[in-house]
């Protein structure tokens, strides 16, 4: 069964800092991995994605995520961190192929301060 | 992208009762799902609405105390049934866009139910 992990529950970083959340996943075939945002009152958002080719990809806002396949990783980034930031962020896979479930990591709570 | 009308948005129901969940689409879609979301936590998977066919459910949910039905591409329910106090969540209907595998989740802005 697929599974997710995130190993930060709550980060607090002053703005300028540089973040990076950290995913793993445990599945043994070929995934889609996702990073999602939600903002405090809204619905899910989607960050970035990844299915196949060149394993760094880019998202909206500056963010950024790295697939590493031998460590099962999917890690967040960003360079420089906003106040508006400030929101939980959801690391999620999907099987290629079987059901095509999304599962959902625990998420981060992160907090910017001005 | 899809756009998910969930209905309604939120309720307070007594103990013992059953809500029903609407959750619209925009777009026909491959795949539907029901979610909860309990307080302060992440996304569970509650089951796969499929279109024609019986749920599939997750490991500790059933269908007696979840119900869903999918009649068509577009339209799925989810009715938590008997409901105690425990069962205040935010269920979140999410969609799979278009007919490719290779696609994100949508998500609508969820029904938060309180049960008292």
């Amino acid at each position: 069964a697929q599974s997710v992990s995130q190993h930060n529950h709550h980060v607090i970083l002053s703005e300028a800092a540089s973040l990076e959340l950290g995913c793993n996943y445990s599945y043994g075939g070929t995934v889609n991995l996702f990073w999602y945002v939600q903002y405090p009152g809204q619905h899910l958002q989607l960050l970035l994605k990844y299915f196949s080719g060149d394993p760094l990809v880019k998202g909206i806002k500056g963010f950024e995520a790295e697939f590493i396949k031998s460590k099962f990783s999917f890690n967040l980034r960003k360079p420089s961190v906003q106040w508006s930031d400030t929101a939980e962020y959801f690391c999620a896979v999907n099987a290629v192929s079987g059901t095509y479930k999304y599962i959902f990591g625990t998420g981060t709570r992160l907090k910017v301060l001005a | 992208s899809a756009v998910i009308s969930q209905k309604p948005s939120r309720d307070i129901c007594q103990r013992g009762t059953s809500l029903t969940i609407q959750c619209q689409v925009d777009s026909q879609v491959t795949m539907m799902f029901w979610y909860r979301q309990q307080p302060g936590q992440s996304l569970t998977l509650i089951a796969t609405a499929n279109q024609g066919s019986e749920a599939t459910y997750e490991s500790g949910f059933v269908i007696d105390k979840f119900p869903i039905s999918r009649p068509n591409l577009t339209f799925s329910t989810l009715t938590v049934s008997n409901m105690s106090p425990e069962d205040s969540s935010i269920y979140l209907c999410s969609v799979a866009a278009g007919w490719a595998m290779n696609t994100e989740a949508f998500f609508g802005q969820g029904t938060r139910l309180t049960v008292v």
